[in-house]
């Protein structure tokens, strides 16, 4: 079975904390992404990856950084975090194009995080 | 720039009635259209999704509906039952591409 995985289902930080949340995917995916979820607001993309090392912004990218060091693993970096950061974060996958994409998104259970 | 725009925001219906959620977009390079069911405390999962090469597509009581002219596509849930209470996005994307665009959710609750 797929599986996203994300290691913290609920954190609570304090303004100016730096908080790292962590995905991993053991589905052999190129791609990787990780949303804001916010009521109303639906699903905004702060970052995707294609590959090991490489990152794009996706529509809110402001606050935060990722890490993808190995093809499994991506990891969303607050380095400062402050109150309107607090929010579900959620983590997806998906095959990339040269994989035979089929368009389907994998999503972890989501991170639920409080700053103070 | 909402990509995808999703209504209604909330919908509560009887058991047995039939929800529908409407979802529209503007860039025709999209083809490919999933919907996805997301459970409290849970991440969301694909339900159904459409190419446009198709008008409708059927899963069970799940059926999308799609419109290509109007650039409109809907979610229909037929007999709904207490246990299709969920929230529903509705998304766009290019097979092609990388990326994804969501509307911003429809919360179902149905009543017993």
């Amino acid at each position: 079975d797929v599986k996203v995985t994300q290691s913290s289902r609920y954190l609570v930080k304090r303004t100016g904390e730096k908080v790292f949340l962590e995905c991993v995917q053991d589905m052999d995916h190129e791609n990787m992404f990780w949303y804001r979820q916010d009521p109303g607001l639906g699903l905004r993309l702060i970052y995707f990856s294609y590959d090991v090392k490489m990152k794009e912004k996706g529509d809110i990218p402001e606050g935060y950084s990722v890490s993808r060091e190995k093809k499994e693993r991506f990891s969303l970096i607050l380095e400062s975090a402050s109150t309107n950061q607090t929010s579900m974060y959620l983590c997806a996958s998906s095959l990339a194009p040269g994989q035979g994409r089929t368009g389907e998104l994998f999503f972890g259970e989501g991170s639920r995080l409080t700053v103070l | 720039q909402q990509q995808v725009k999703q209504s209604p925001q909330s919908l509560i219906v009887q058991k047995g009635g039939i929800p529908i959620i409407n979802c529209a977009y503007e860039n025709t390079a999209f083809d490919y259209f999933p919907w996805y069911q997301q459970f409290p405390g849970k991440g969301p999962a694909l339900l159904i999704a459409i190419r446009p090469d198709v008008s409708e597509k059927k899963e069970g009581r799940f059926t999308i509906s799609f419109n290509k002219s109007a650039k409109q596509f809907s979610l229909h849930i037929m007999d709904s039952q207490p246990g299709d209470s969920a929230t529903y996005f509705c998304a766009a994307s290019i097979i092609r591409g990388n990326q994804f665009y969501f509307g911003t959710g429809t919360s179902l609750t149905v009543i017993p």
